[in-house]
């Protein structure tokens, strides 16, 4: 079953534009990670966040963790079209790090 | 250095038909990772290796699929007598090891079974 759930579905913003994704899970979790994925192939990871962690930064993302409501959220500041891409968020469950992940933002950034 | 490597990059099977997905994890990592993504189903996982051994096959949909790993590197996934079902992307990802959690994919095979 799918863990996260990402809120919106999908984003069309300018180039330049700040967008922000959403992402629930259920369970309690070890690190919750996002992915990016292009053109529905390999996915490229971008940020891991661990439960004791609460907000880190890498470049012109930022994720915050909130484990009370099983809740993360990924900003990309000044977005580029470049950025144009599914985001998948994910979480480790048990000691093999196996992931289960949500269903993904498109989001799209118009030159 | 070389990144987790897939193939073939696509495959079109007739149902019934056996395919063999390949992949080639990046030098010296020991857990391999093999996913789906299907339009109706998401991205779920299938198998875990850690070296040669699979501890975790949970997500393994049906008897028809079954993998396996050689000398703790290539790993190949194999479905038998392909449904339509079956049609989707399939992803393998490595990782260093225990307590290295963020997983590196390969660009996947796209798998359509006619």
């Amino acid at each position: 079953s799918q863990q996260g759930e990402e809120d919106p579905q999908a984003l069309s913003i300018q180039e330049g534009e700040n967008a922000t994704m959403n992402c629930s899970y259920k369970t309690s979790i070890n690190n919750l990670q996002w992915y990016r994925q292009n053109s529905g192939r390999g996915l490229v990871h971008l940020i891991l966040i661990r439960s004791n962690e609460r907000e880190k930064h890498s470049g012109r993302l930022r994720v915050t963790l909130d484990t009370s409501k099983k809740s993360s959220s990924l900003l990309i500041t000044a977005s580029r079209a470049a950025d144009t891409a599914s985001y998948f968020c994910a979480t480790t469950l048990g000691g093999n790090n196996r992931l289960a992940f949500g269903k993904g933002n498109q989001v799209v950034v118009i030159p | 250095g070389a990144g987790v490597s897939q193939s073939p990059s696509n495959k079109v099977t007739e149902k019934g038909k056996d395919v063999e997905l390949r992949c080639d994890p990046i030098s010296g990592h020991t857990a391999l990772y093999w996913y789906r993504q299907s339009l109706g189903q998401g991205l779920e996982f299938l198998i875990y290796f850690q070296g040669n051994s699979a501890p975790d096959k949970s997500g393994l949909p049906s008897d028809r699929f079954s993998a396996e790993r050689t000398g703790g590197s290539v790993s190949t996934l194999t479905i038998q007598r392909t449904q339509q079902e079956d049609s989707a992307v399939y992803l393998c990802a490595s990782s260093p090891g225990t307590g290295r959690e963020t997983q590196y994919f390969g660009p996947g095979t796209r798998l359509l079974v006619l």
